[in-house]
């Protein structure tokens, strides 16, 4: 079946630091979608991507789709202490019917 | 205001009873959606509806059951056939769009359970 995987598992940054994750797809994706979760909270969505080679700003956050529309990527410039949480992308499956989750990317923001 | 509710939030059972989740929406999506949480393995599907009266297994489906009766509701009862049900569990809707839009995901606030 389908398989979405994130990298880094883990990252730890000091404050100022950009940080990058990277998510990967064994198939084609029609759409990406990206998600944030806070320590002891519940995902949020972020935004989704539709066409290749996309680029998408939200004030710090960069977000790209390949021109494959197999892989995708979140950067944070100069990262601050409320970006910490875990960072999930998600594919649709075949039938748009569910998403497919990677299993995140936790990122820790020391001050 | 809109949302989704789970109950409880933390739930503590003891090993052999059945357990069910409460899981309640008034965004009017039609889809909802169970996912099950373990530290480092991201989120895995259990079931998912699409209409009322109908419903189907996801990725992890064994030891667990739905219903969906009415739109807003779809409760998930973890059965004493799961062998491993301590995780956080997370109830989702959204309204689907189709090709190019999936349609992103409502999460609710979750629901811990401990198995003891």
């Amino acid at each position: 079946g389908q398989q979405v995987m994130q990298i880094p598992q883990y990252q730890h940054v000091q404050e100022g630091e950009d940080f990058t994750t990277y998510c990967n797809s064994s198939t084609t994706l029609s759409n990406i979608q990206w998600y944030k979760q806070r320590p002891g909270g519940h995902p949020v969505f972020l935004i989704q991507l539709v066409k290749s080679g996309e680029v998408k700003k939200q004030k710090r956050l960069t977000f790209q789709f390949g021109e494959a529309k197999k892989n995708s990527s979140l950067h944070i410039t100069a990262t601050q202490t409320t970006d910490v949480g875990t960072y999930f992308c998600a594919g649709p499956n075949s039938g748009y019917s569910t998403l497919t989750f990677g299993k995140g990317t936790m990122l820790l923001v020391s001050p | 205001d809109g949302g989704i509710t789970q109950s409880p939030k933390y739930l503590f059972r003891k090993e052999g009873q059945n357990v069910t989740l409460s899981c309640e929406q008034n965004l009017n999506h039609d889809a909802m959606y169970w996912y099950r949480q373990d530290p480092g393995q991201g989120l895995r599907l259990i079931y998912y509806s699409q209409i009322v009266n109908d419903f189907q297994k996801g990725d992890i489906a064994e030891g667990y059951s739905v219903s969906r009766e009415k739109k807003e509701s779809f409760p998930l009862t973890v059965t004493s056939a799961q062998k491993n049900p301590t995780a956080f569990y997370l109830c989702a809707s959204n309204q689907l769009g189709g090709f190019a839009n999936t349609g992103e995901l409502f999460f609710g606030e979750g629901s811990r359970l401990t198995v003891l």
